[in-house]
């Protein structure tokens, strides 16, 4: 079946320590993105990307990085410069910017 | 200020209730899309409806409708006769594509908790 894989489901982070969280996907798609979501607030943007090999900022991108060296995937790297890593990570990707996105599972992202 | 507002934040009603979930948006673009989306309890978001900004037909499927106005920049959905897996947090979404500028925004509302007692 077709759609979006987020790993892992849950993941633990030391002070200090980057960690990246995978994204995949098989729809095709060639846009993707990441957010950030905290307990009763929306999902703010992180970084999207349009088309392989690009990526943009979004409303909150300090203190994390992406890439997007193939279609299929889109890596979310949170940095030990991110003080306050705690959260709900959701990957979605979308045919273009303007068309519905379809979302993973989410990775759960908590400190030690 | 807040480009998509939610104003409920919680929403209780008892099975076969009609129910409305409000959002409100701001925008200066003329061109621009809204959209709806359900979280349920296992936390994957999941697409519901796109309306673009010259589309102002409301769209019915189903027990779903969805109200779009733009002389009060709403654009509001109704669950008719609720059932309890409609219970979920929904998300109202704002897509503004600044074509000059090739720039691209997408704001969630804070969303709304709707639960459905049986």
């Amino acid at each position: 079946d077709g759609g979006i894989t987020q790993s892992p489901k849950y993941l633990f982070r030391k002070e200090g320590q980057n960690v990246t969280l995978s994204c995949e996907q098989n729809l095709n798609h060639d846009a993707m993105y990441w957010y950030r979501q905290d307990p009763g607030q929306g999902l703010r943007l992180i970084y999207y990307s349009q088309i392989v090999n690009d990526f943009q900022k979004g409303d909150i991108a300090e203190g994390y990085s992406v890439s997007r060296e193939k279609k299929e995937s889109f890596p979310l790297t949170v940095t030990s410069a991110q003080k306050n890593p705690t959260a709900f990570y959701l990957c979605a990707s979308s045919i273009d910017l303007i068309q519905p996105q379809h979302f993973g599972d989410g990775t759960r992202l908590s400190i030690l | 200020a807040q480009k998509v507002t939610q104003a409920q934040t919680e929403i209780s009603v008892v099975e076969k209730e009609d129910v409305t979930l409000d959002c409100v948006y701001e925008t200066r673009d003329t061109t621009y899309y809204l959209f709806w989306y359900k979280q349920p309890p296992s936390g994957e978001l999941v697409f519901l409806i796109r309306r673009n900004s010259f589309d102002e037909q409301n769209e019915i499927s189903g027990r779903y409708s969805w109200n779009f106005q733009k002389s009060t920049s709403s654009f509001n959905f109704t669950i008719t006769a609720s059932q309890v897996v409609d219970s979920a947090v929904y998300f109202c979404a704002l897509s503004e594509l600044y074509s000059g500028a090739g720039s691209y925004q997408l704001t969630f509302g804070k969303g709304t908790k709707l639960s459905v007692i049986p």
